[in-house]
């Protein structure tokens, strides 16, 4: 099994700066990934975090507004750049270790 | 590509009542996972289930329980006597086998009322 931990929990943050999120896990998972919740909407996939190489966005998401880094198999952070109010969400880091784990996710609320 | 629908959007039910959510699923794949979480108020994901393609034997575990059907690609929830706590939003998800890149349907809320 693996447990995930999230840093921060929750932020509050002006237009136009950064955050960086972290993310640890207890276990070397196969695979990490970054989700994005709107509110009130579903979980939408971000990218797949690739230790050691760039990370791989899915369509609608680039490597300017969300670089990412895992230089292990148990530590990825995404950075949320240039924000804008549109980019309040919950962001929620997942490993994948024969199932899927999910972190307790980070709320984000730009003003 | 992947598909999850979840065509109920919000359900509102008596408590003791029973009330099942659907989930309809699309996949080229062969090999796959489905799950199903709940996400109350709070915010955070909790784990209800996962289903491997091969296995389609029903599960229960306690007042929950799962129907799945590969022929109308189909992996529905059921609470049994619904309580005021199981209210939430609960989502289906798809996963392709070994990858871990999860399809999320849009969710159900569901609604317990006392």
């Amino acid at each position: 099994s693996a447990v995930i931990s999230q840093k921060p929990s929750r932020d509050i943050c002006q237009r136009g700066t950064s955050l960086t999120i972290q993310c640890q896990v207890d276990s070397q998972v196969t695979m990490m990934f970054w989700y994005r919740q709107q509110p009130g909407q579903s979980l939408t996939l971000i990218a797949t975090a690739n230790q050691g190489s760039e990370a791989t966005y899915e369509s609608g998401f680039v490597i300017d507004k969300f670089p990412i880094s895992r230089p292990n198999l148990t530590f990825s952070t995404l950075t949320v750049s240039n924000m804008s109010p549109e980019d309040s969400s919950i962001y929620l880091c997942s490993g994948w270790l024969e199932t899927q784990y999910f972190g307790p996710g980070t709320r984000l609320l730009v003003l | 590509a992947q598909k999850v629908t979840q065509a109920q959007t919000e359900i509102s039910v008596v408590e003791k009542e029973d009330v099942t959510l659907d989930c309809v699923y699309e996949t080229r794949d062969t090999t796959y996972y489905l799950f199903w979480y709940k996400q109350p108020p709070s915010g955070e994901l909790v784990f209800l289930i996962r289903r491997n393609s091969f296995d389609e034997q029903n599960e229960i575990s306690g007042r929950y329980s799962w129907n799945f059907q590969k022929s109308t690609s189909s992996f529905n929830f059921t609470i049994t006597a619904s309580q005021v706590v199981d209210s939430a939003v609960y989502f289906c998800a798809l996963s392709e086998t070994n990858a871990g890149k999860s399809t999320f349907g849009d969710g159900t809320t569901l609604t317990v009322k006392p």
